[in-house]
């Protein structure tokens, strides 16, 4: 059983478009995270959610909308797309917030925009 | 601002070696230290978790070690295999209700048969 699943795992779409990336936890964890990728190989969080409540929220452009329905599901909905968001995102989660709780990521979704 | 440095960024060994991949950190006030694998396709695995106040932990053939004082860490990997080729990440975390995951860019590991 996948324990953190993304949708799609691939993505290439023109500029312009709007988009979603769908994850889901099957952990009955608290907290979910969306984490970016970029091509220099950095992975940095974008956004945090805690029962389904937002906790972080870094310094990301405000096309980039995360919704969290329950708290199983963290999507990330990105309008206007742009050339630099090529990117892999990758979903995580963990029992709860905080530093003591070990994360664990999802496959990621490679996501290129033309 | 925490930095996290890892290098090289690629690493070649011919199978059957000892390795050590090293990794780096400006702040020392964390409170645990994670290795992950990073394989194509299939995300982050969690290898090894280190507290600050662990000097040590060990998984099968990997043993990672955290001098918290002077900002390092190893991940040691014995008897290497194929199977072993993957980008292995750092990471760091402070305390603190909003702290964050901070990763270093990864070192690329490629086991020669």
């Amino acid at each position: 059983d996948t324990a953190v699943s993304q949708t799609p795992k691939y993505l290439v779409t023109q500029m312009g478009n709007d988009k979603s990336i769908k994850c889901e936890q099957n952990l009955g964890h608290d907290t979910m995270y969306w984490y970016k990728q970029d091509s220099k190989k950095f992975l940095k969080i974008m956004f945090s959610y805690n029962n389904k409540e937002l906790i972080i929220n870094e310094t990301v452009p405000n096309r980039f909308s995360p919704k969290s329905p329950d708290k199983a599901h963290l999507n990330l909905h990105i309008n206007s797309l742009e050339l630099g968001d090529s990117a892999v995102y990758f979903c995580a989660s963990s029992q709860d917030w905080g530093p003591a709780y070990e994360q664990y990521f999802g496959p990621g979704t490679r996501l290129t925009v033309t | 601002k925490q930095e996290v440095t890892q290098i090289p960024a690629a690493l070649s060994v011919p199978e059957g070696e000892n390795l050590v991949l090293n990794c780096s950190f400006t702040d020392s006030a964390i409170y645990n230290l994670q290795w992950f694998r990073q394989d194509p396709g299939k995300g982050l695995t969690s290898l090894l978790l280190i507290q600050s106040s662990q000097r040590e932990q060990t998984s099968g053939r990997l043993n990672a070690s955290l001098d918290k004082s002077s900002g390092r860490s190893t991940l040691y990997i014995a008897a290497s295999q194929p199977g072993d080729s993957a980008t292995y990440l750092c990471a760091v975390r402070r305390g603190g209700a909003n702290s964050k995951l901070t990763f270093g860019k990864g070192i690329t590991l490629s086991v020669r048969p």
